[in-house]
Order: structure tokens, then sequence, then C-alpha cells
């Protein structure tokens, strides 16, 4: 079946613009995460969902990150007023349940440049 | 929070050799997860292995709980294998993945 998606695949934005980043799960995944990977920094955790909720955002880097999921499927990770070091390749995974039984499955990534 | 520490960070083979990669973690773990990120940046599932040994054709992994290290085999390498190897592990109750800083492989012909 299909995998998780992510679009756009590319974007180039200029510093102090506003993005959308979007992902779609695999079906029937129900929780969804995303991760963002940089040079200086690797992989690093962001955010996750339950359904439609995010218990625990402590891993969003500013106040200026936002996400959210609508309908159990669709999530929508928004940066305001991009810095370059927002620049980085942003990644998004779901998994059957919520839990560490559960298996991620990560998409192709989208790789935001911030000129 | 819980580290993660891949060796050695780089690899070099000649085609047809064996490797292994080697993933510690500084604490007890829920979930193990290795990772093949190929050259256009794509994440590809190798093993979930909190524990165990699980093989899968040429490769085959290992995780000993106990003693907070999982080991990656590569038999007979292919050129195809080349790329960045990533260990992610689990520990808490939020399911996050925590990533290892990978290691670069490339398999010459």
């Amino acid at each position: 079946g299909a995998g998780v998606s992510q679009s756009p695949s590319n974007k180039v934005t200029e510093k102090g613009k506003d993005v959308e980043l979007r992902c779609d799960p695999i079906s029937g995944h129900t929780a969804l995460y995303w991760y963002r990977q940089s040079l200086g920094q690797g992989l690093e955790f962001l955010i996750y969902f339950q359904g439609n909720s995010a218990p625990d955002k402590s891993g969003l880097p500013s106040d200026r990150f936002s996400a959210e999921r609508t309908g159990g499927s669709v999530s929508t990770l928004t940066i305001q007023r991009t810095q370059q070091e927002d620049s980085a390749v942003y990644l998004c995974a779901s998994s059957l349940g919520w839990g560490s039984v559960f298996e991620q499955y990560f998409g192709p990534g989208t790789r935001l440049t911030v000129t | 929070g819980i580290q993660v520490e891949q060796s050695p960070p780089d690899l070099i083979l000649q085609e047809g050799a064996n490797s292994t990669l080697r993933c510690n973690f500084s604490d007890s773990v829920n979930n193990l997860q290795w990772f093949h990120q190929n050259p256009w940046g794509q994440l590809i599932n190798l093993f979930y292995i909190p524990s165990g040994t699980k093989q899968n054709g040429r490769l085959s992994a290992t995780t000993v709980a106990t003693e907070r290290y999982s080991l990656l085999y590569i038999s007979s390498s292919q050129t195809t294998d080349s790329g960045v190897y990533f260990c992610a592990v689990e520990g808490g109750a939020n399911s996050k993945l925590t990533f290892g800083k990978g290691i670069t492989l490339s398999v010459r012909p």
C-alpha cells in the first residue's frame, strides 16, 4: 500500500515568510510524528499526535512552530516568520498506534531552504 | 534524556565484505529501530528490534537490552548498501524516537 507522503518535496522561502508543510500518514495509522533533520542537530523529534491531539509540544523549537491534525489523518506543520536556522529536512512518520510497540514509518521529507 | 551512540562514524568496505555496526544507548528502551537512509534521503525501515535477534536476507540485527546495545550485521555487502545507517530508540512514555548520529557506509565495487 501507499506509504507516508509529504508535500511539497522542496520549498524555498524568503526569511520572514510563513510556510506550511503537509503530511499524509499511512491509511489507518492513528499516530503521527514530525521530526527535523539538519546538519548541525542531526535527527530531532518535534511533536507527535495521538489522533488529533498533541499531548507533548515541548520538542517544537520555538513558538513560531505549530502543528495540527484534522480528521485523524492529514497533519500540517506551520512555521511563521521563517529564519535561516529553520532550513532543514522536515520528516513525518506514522505508526499503527501510539506506544513503543508500534514501528514508525517515515515519509520522504520536505527540504526547506530559507534564504 | 536518553543518549544514543553509534560506531564507527564512517565505514568503507569492498563489495562482498561483511560488517558490524554498533548502537549503544544510555537507558532501558521499549523500542529500537534500525534505518537505512538512501541517497535521496528516504529512511528505510530495516528492523524493529527492542530485544532479541532478527534476520532479513543479508542483514541481521541483535539487541541485548540488558547490556544496552544493538548490532546490525551486513553480510556480502553490495554497492546499494551504501548510505547512512541510523539507530533510533524510545525509552519514555511519549513514543518519540531519539536518533544516533548515524554511520556512513560506503561500499566500493
